[in-house]
């Protein structure tokens, strides 16, 4: 079975620019999270989505947005980028249902600059 | 305020030894805690986890333990090798959510 996969691995962008990110979960598994990784901050949740319906969402900005598709693949939106933003971003599905733990994929790393 | 902490940033074993990762959280609401481990440039690969119902739970090499009293989690690697090396986070979540809170994570190294 394959796992979460996330494109692209790496990216540079500038500070203002805009950025879009994608997730693939694992084959039937319909709930799809993201996490920011950054030195500082350690593992943060960003924002967790299930039949297409944002379920959660952590305390980040309104410029961090996402969605998530009919076939479960998800995206990630990072507009008016700032330094800060420089990160890992992890993607992570699941099933649904309690005792279902989190798979993650190897994630994007974003570099603004 | 850090919910879940993990206070050693590293530990150092010998191959063969027990290896042991704490773990320790403030929130009582959490039910569902969950250990990963992550080598660079990958993400994290989900270990073993553990409800608020047990108190122990095991799967190999890797045995979980939470003392709910003490809001203590903890992680046995039996013997520990050496590609056990990376880094350990413990998370926590509650009913059934998927919005995990992880520790900062500890460096385990295994020497040969």
């Amino acid at each position: 079975k394959a796992g979460v996969t996330q494109t692209p691995r790496y990216l540079i962008k500038t500070r203002g620019q805009q950025v879009t990110l994608s997730c693939s979960p694992i084959s039937g598994h319909r709930s799809v999270s993201w996490y920011q990784q950054t030195p500082g901050q350690g593992l943060q949740f960003l924002f967790e989505y299930f039949s297409e319906t944002q379920r959660n969402k952590g305390n980040f900005p309104g410029r961090f947005s996402g969605r998530q598709f009919s076939n479960s693949r998800s995206e990630m939106n990072v507009s008016t980028l700032e330094l800060g933003d420089s990160a890992l971003y992890l993607c992570a599905s699941s099933l649904v249902g309690f005792g279902s733990p989190l798979h993650f994929g190897n994630g994007t790393r974003l570099t603004v600059t | 305020d850090q919910q879940v902490k993990q206070n050693s940033p590293s530990l150092s074993v010998q191959e063969g030894r027990i290896s042991i990762l704490n773990c320790d959280y403030t929130n009582s609401m959490f039910d569902y805690f969950l250990w990963y481990k992550k080598y660079p440039a990958e993400g994290p690969t989900f270990l073993i986890s553990i409800s608020s119902i047990k108190d122990k739970n095991e799967d190999g090499r890797f045995t979980v333990f939470l003392n709910k009293s003490a809001k203590h989690l903890s992680l046995h690697i039996v013997p520990s090798q050496p590609g056990d090396s990376a880094v350990y986070f413990c998370a926590a979540a509650n009913n059934a959510g998927n919005m995990l809170t992880f520790g900062g994570g500890t460096r385990l190294m295994v020497k040969p």
